[in-house]
């Protein structure tokens, strides 16, 4: 079955400093890897997606299949960034996300 | 439009009582999907609709909760009767023609659920 794992609930850095939000999975097929971000009072949105190789508000996110990783980076955190994100995968069979625990981060001034 | 929307926002129930919450869709999103969002377990799949069929309920914790799709711009969750436990955050979200293109799915505001 396939399984997200994001290991830290939290995380806290200073403004500034460099971010990694870890993901891991475990999938048997190819797996879509994604990012969700739900800033305080909004919705949960898209933040990313591997597919893409997309670099969003500074973010990027590279699959590496041999550590089954999908970790989020960004060189230099804004206070802005602060919020919960979500790691996905997409089950094509289900046609359905799983999402791992959620990592809140937050960038202190 | 204004994206997908959820009722009530806030909901305060004691033991026993039955819940309903409720979720209008983006027009023309065929999938419709009910998440649950916890602190321990963050969020998880309960059911997911397309073309207003179940299609994958196994997320769904227990008979006492129960999903329906009456149509393409509705959607109710149940639980009945509520437990303590269930407390959470429950968000509705859509998508059109599944996943695979985009991954991109889109979240109502959630209802948060208290039962005492």
């Amino acid at each position: 079955a396939q399984r997200v794992t994001q290991p830290e609930k939290l995380l806290s850095v200073f403004k500034g400093a460099p971010v990694e939000l870890k993901c891991n999975y475990s999938y048997s097929g190819s797996p879509e890897l994604f990012w969700y971000v739900q800033y305080s009072r909004q919705r949960l949105q898209l933040l990313l997606r591997h597919i893409s190789r997309e670099s969003i508000k500074g973010f990027t996110a590279d699959l590496n299949k041999g550590e089954t990783s999908f970790h989020l980076k960004k060189p230099f955190a804004q206070e802005e960034d602060s919020a919960m994100y979500y790691c996905a995968l997409l089950d094509t069979g289900r046609r359905a996300l799983t999402f791992g625990s959620g990592t809140r981060l937050q960038v202190q001034p | 439009d204004a994206g997908v929307i959820q009722s009530p926002r806030h909901e305060v129930t004691e033991m026993g009582q039955e819940v309903t919450l409720r979720c209008k869709p983006i027009s023309g999103h065929d999938y419709l999907f009910w998440y649950r969002q916890t602190m321990m377990r963050g969020l998880e799949l309960l059911i997911y609709f397309n073309n207003n069929v179940p299609i994958d309920d196994s997320g769904m914790p227990e008979d006492r909760f129960s999903a329906k799709m009456p149509n393409a711009s509705f959607s109710t969750l149940k639980i009945q009767p509520s437990e303590p436990r269930d407390s959470a955050v429950y968000f509705c979200a859509s998508s059109s023609t599944g996943l695979g293109d985009t991954g991109e799915l889109f979240f109502g505001e959630g209802s948060r659920l208290t039962v005492l």
